[in-house]
């Protein structure tokens, strides 16, 4: 099993642009998650899903859309970058809210 | 208003030794707290969890807490080794209606193990 993947690694956008976050999990779990974590601010949720077809906004929402259209999948985006949205963006997955495994991370800087 | 607080955000300690992590946390609907470790350049990696109904789990050299009077947990690992060197986080498991579970994360804890 490959548990949380998350697409890119690294990425760099001026100001303005868009993008889209991608995260995959194998383990059949149905809560999925976006963080971000900020030096000295810990773990803060932005959105998050308990199902196929269902999101829910967490924290720190603002800037931020997300989509599960399948089960396997949580995407997050931006739709238009500001330096403020410079971090680094954890997925992570769960059975029931419980437990979550999270991905790699993607570190994302806004010029 | 930080429901979650880890107010030491450093801790060093000598291996074989006892490293002790708190947690407070100001909500009492929460029902279930989890620790987390987090590597440089990795996602963090759950550790061990308590419900709120047990005073103690323990796995391995790790042994959480609860004191649910005084809205605190502790984590301790013994004896502890330099490759628990990392940040540790806690959480706090929060039901927001229907199906809407969702944890609050502290701050989290550098933890350095000297040789």
């Amino acid at each position: 099993n490959a548990g949380v993947t998350q697409t890119p690694k690294f990425r760099v956008l001026k100001t303005g642009q868009s993008m889209t976050l991608l995260c995959a999990q194998d383990m059949n779990h149905e809560y999925m998650y976006w963080y971000r974590q900020d030096p000295g601010m810990g773990l803060r949720l932005i959105h998050y899903s308990v199902g196929e077809g269902t999101t829910a906004k967490g924290e720190v929402p603002d800037g931020y859309n997300v989509s599960r259209l399948k089960k396997q999948n949580f995407l997050l985006g931006l739709e238009s970058a500001a330096p403020s949205q410079t971090s680094v963006y954890f997925c992570a997955s769960g059975p029931l809210g419980y437990e979550q495994y999270f991905g790699p991370g993607t570190r994302l800087t806004v010029t | 208003d930080q429901q979650v607080k880890q107010n030491s955000p450093s801790l060093s300690v000598q291996e074989g030794r006892i490293s002790i992590l708190n947690c407070d946390y100001t909500n009492s609907m929460f029902d279930y707290f989890l620790w987390y470790k987090k590597y440089p350049a990795e996602g963090p990696t759950f550790l061990i969890s308590i419900s709120s109904i047990k005073d103690k789990n323990e796995v391995g050299r790790f042994t959480v807490f609860l004191n649910k009077s005084a809205k605190h947990l502790s984590l301790h690992i013994v004896p502890s080794q330099p490759g628990d060197s990392a940040v540790y986080f806690c959480a706090a498991r929060g039901y927001s209606g229907g199906s809407n579970y969702k944890l609050t994360f502290g701050k989290g804890t550098l933890l350095t193990v000297n040789p």
